[in-house]
């Protein structure tokens, strides 16, 4: 257990729709990494924040936003959903200068 | 060219064999490399951690980096069929974004 948490485990929606993943770090951990995976794809960066701030951008579309809340956990915002967008989501939390990522257990979205 | 290249295989071993797993990267600025395991469907598990060069052994697993060629290794003795999953390297600068390898798959037959 990486003491990352995500919720919910499996979203199953339609195209069109909007969703929200949510992601909890590691207790201390101030950044929070979210990342894509499609099947049998590698790991896509979207974006990371650290204590509340936008620290970088990866591949994230116009129609996927995130934030990270005072309590440092993150959301993440897909909405405008298409199939394409069917995909396994990872957080990752960090809080050392060591760079080291440690991951959730993803949330499953599946678009129909 | 990718900043970090991996075979993404799939690489198939007999059980008890010794597996090698590479990457190479083209990034001079890279400080810091990781081993990463993932099974189907499941979070990348932290597996080694390196700083700059040289070389680090957790049990049957032994992580090396070669700054010299820009290349890291992950090497599994004794390989088990518990070992069969997605391998990722990643190399990171000191801004701590993570830059990804494809990622191999491994299959180790009993």
């Amino acid at each position: 257990d990486s003491g990352v948490t995500q919720t919910p485990k499996h979203l199953i929606t339609a195209t069109g729709q909007r969703v929200t993943l949510r992601c909890s770090p590691r207790s201390g951990d101030l950044s929070v990494y979210w990342y894509q995976q499609s099947l049998d794809q590698g790991l896509q960066f979207l974006i990371q924040y650290y204590n509340g701030e936008e620290r970088a951008k990866g591949n994230i579309l116009e129609r996927f936003s995130a934030q990270q809340f005072p309590d440092l956990h993150s959301e993440l915002n897909l909405s405008s959903l298409e199939l394409g967008d069917s995909a396994l989501y990872f957080c990752a939390s960090s809080g050392g200068t060591s760079g080291e990522q440690f991951f959730g257990p993803g949330t499953r979205l599946t678009v129909l | 060219q990718k900043e970090v290249e991996q075979d993404p295989g799939p690489l198939s071993v007999p059980e008890g064999a010794i597996v090698s797993l590479n990457c190479t990267y083209s990034n001079s600025a890279f400080q810091y490399f990781m081993w990463y395991r993932q099974y189907s469907r499941k979070g990348p598990e932290l597996l080694m951690y390196t700083y700059s060069s040289g070389n680090k052994e957790d049990g049957r697993f032994t992580a090396q980096v070669d700054k010299s060629s820009k290349y890291i290794s992950l090497f599994i003795r004794d390989s088990q069929p518990s070992d069969s999953a997605t391998y990722l390297c990643a190399s990171g600068d000191s801004n701590y974004q993570l830059i990804w390898g494809a990622g191999t798959k491994l299959i180790i037959k009993p």
